[in-house]
């Protein structure tokens, strides 16, 4: 079975904190994304990876950058966190053709 | 403009009976695919099934089928015999263009199913 794993479930974090959110999946899969969900909105992307150090900006990149330096982990970076930024995070990977993603258990990230 | 509608904010239904969520989609893309996915309390998103542009049949996966009409541009999924863990939110996805870098899936809002027993 597919395993996307994140390193958090719920976090909790001040105003102007750098925020790390790490992602790892074992399937050697090609791309990696990760979403933010937020009530009446759906999933909407923020960054995707199709490759090892390659990053594309999806729908909502401000605030956010990421990073993978390795095909198997992709971390999503806060700079500076916001109270706007409270909300459900996402993890997904899959592999190149067009098959489905595989999501982990989300983080629940509060900003105070 | 939404690429991705679901109407139905909420839905009930009896356990046992069939029930439809509705999708409709707008692309001017002739490869695309759609996928469901289901997201219980716990917050997982569950992969259900997908549907291709170019398939001929509507796909069935166990309970879960996907009425695909293509010109409408619609692509509903069908529950049949609803069971209680059934309950959960209900997402409609698509991906525009095959084989394009990093496999972007566009969701919908959702639908929150709620199966009474």
């Amino acid at each position: 079975d597919v395993k996307v794993t994140q390193s958090s479930r719920y976090l909790v974090k001040r105003t102007g904190e750098k925020v790390f959110l790490e992602c790892v999946q074992d399937m050697d899969h090609e791309n990696m994304f990760w979403y933010r969900q937020d009530p009446g909105l759906g999933l909407r992307l923020i960054y995707f990876s199709y490759d090892v150090k390659m990053k594309e900006k999806g729908d909502i990149p401000e605030g956010y950058s990421v990073s993978r330096e390795k095909k198997e982990r992709f971390s999503l970076i806060l700079e500076s966190a916001s109270t706007n930024q409270t909300s459900m995070y996402l993890c997904a990977s899959s592999l190149k053709e067009p098959y489905e993603q595989y999501f982990g258990p989300g983080t629940r990230l509060t900003v105070t | 403009a939404q690429k991705i509608t679901q109407t139905q904010p909420g839905m009930f239904v009896q356990e046992k009976e069939a029930v439809t969520l509705d999708c409709t989609y707008d692309t001017s893309d002739p490869s695309y695919g759609l996928f469901w996915y289901k997201q219980p309390s716990s917050g997982e998103m569950i992969f259900l099934i997908y549907q291709g542009s170019y398939d001929q049949q509507n796909a069935t996966e166990g309970r879960y089928s996907l009425n695909f009409q293509k010109a409408r541009k619609s692509a509903n999924l069908v529950i049949s015999a609803s069971q209680l863990g059934d309950s959960a939110m209900y997402f409609c996805a698509m991906r525009e263009g095959f084989y394009n870098q990093g496999g972007k899936l566009i969701f919908g809002q959702g639908t929150e199913l709620s199966v009474k027993p």
